[in-house]
């Protein structure tokens, strides 16, 4: 079992219309959790991170934990063609020193 | 403005070839990452440094080294390319007690 689960996609939505993005960790000892973006031959770039159970809102971007189902989640309101892009998953964990796992990535298509 | 660059984006090298990947930050970060990136898996950890002169393995070591003389230049190396080290390097750099990783551009790598 991967120790961060993503679907692969690709997610496609119409322009305008909420994206969810979904994501699963297999260590219960994950302390943060963070969702990164990435544009075709570009490099990840953070975008939301969350700590606790619950929602997490930054503008059009809202992240949800849930500690207990393992499970993380990102919602994108109003989706834009420039939401296009993969989005990676990521969990902190301690071993042996702070280390991030990440997720395979969502491809997300976002249609005009 | 946070700056992590690579020495190369496109790197074509021979089997059996030594390959130097170097990385710089500018932002006087403790922690530097080396990631490989492949289709379907994700970014995979290869080696990590929380200080100048100490490296931790990662999950994909084998095959690699790295070097850490400064504060803000983080090599690696492959001792002897092969054909399956062809991937997409990232390299990341990371403040103590942050969370945000920044990542530089990537090296496309293709070892012939």
């Amino acid at each position: 079992q991967k120790e961060v689960e993503q679907n692969s996609g690709p997610l496609s939505v119409p322009e305008g219309a909420i994206a969810s993005l979904n994501c699963t960790y297999s260590d219960r000892g994950s302390q943060s959790f963070f969702w990164y973006r990435q544009y075709s031959g570009k490099s990840p770039e953070l975008i939301m991170s969350i700590y606790s159970n619950g929602d997490k809102e930054d503008g059009r971007f809202t992240a949800q934990l849930n500690k207990a189902s393992q499970y993380v989640s990102l919602l994108i309101r109003d989706s834009q063609p420039s939401d296009s892009a993969t989005y990676l998953c990521a969990v902190a964990v301690l071993a042996g020193g702070f280390k991030t796992i990440f997720g395979a990535g969502t491809r997300l298509f976002v249609k005009a | 403005d946070v700056k992590v660059t690579q020495s190369s984006r496109y790197l074509v090298k021979r089997t059996g070839e030594k390959v130097f990947l170097e990385c710089v930050q500018d932002m006087d970060h403790e922690n530097m990452f080396w990631y490989r990136q492949d289709p379907g898996l994700g970014l995979r950890l290869i080696y990590f440094s929380y200080d100048v002169k100490m490296k931790e393995k990662g999950d994909i070591p084998e095959g690699y080294s790295v070097s850490r003389e400064k504060k803000e230049r983080f090599s690696l190396i492959l001792e002897s390319a092969s054909t399956n080290q062809t991937s997409m390097y990232l390299c990341a750099s990371r403040g103590q007690g942050t969370d945000t990783q920044y990542f530089g551009p990537g090296t496309r790598l293709t070892v012939l």
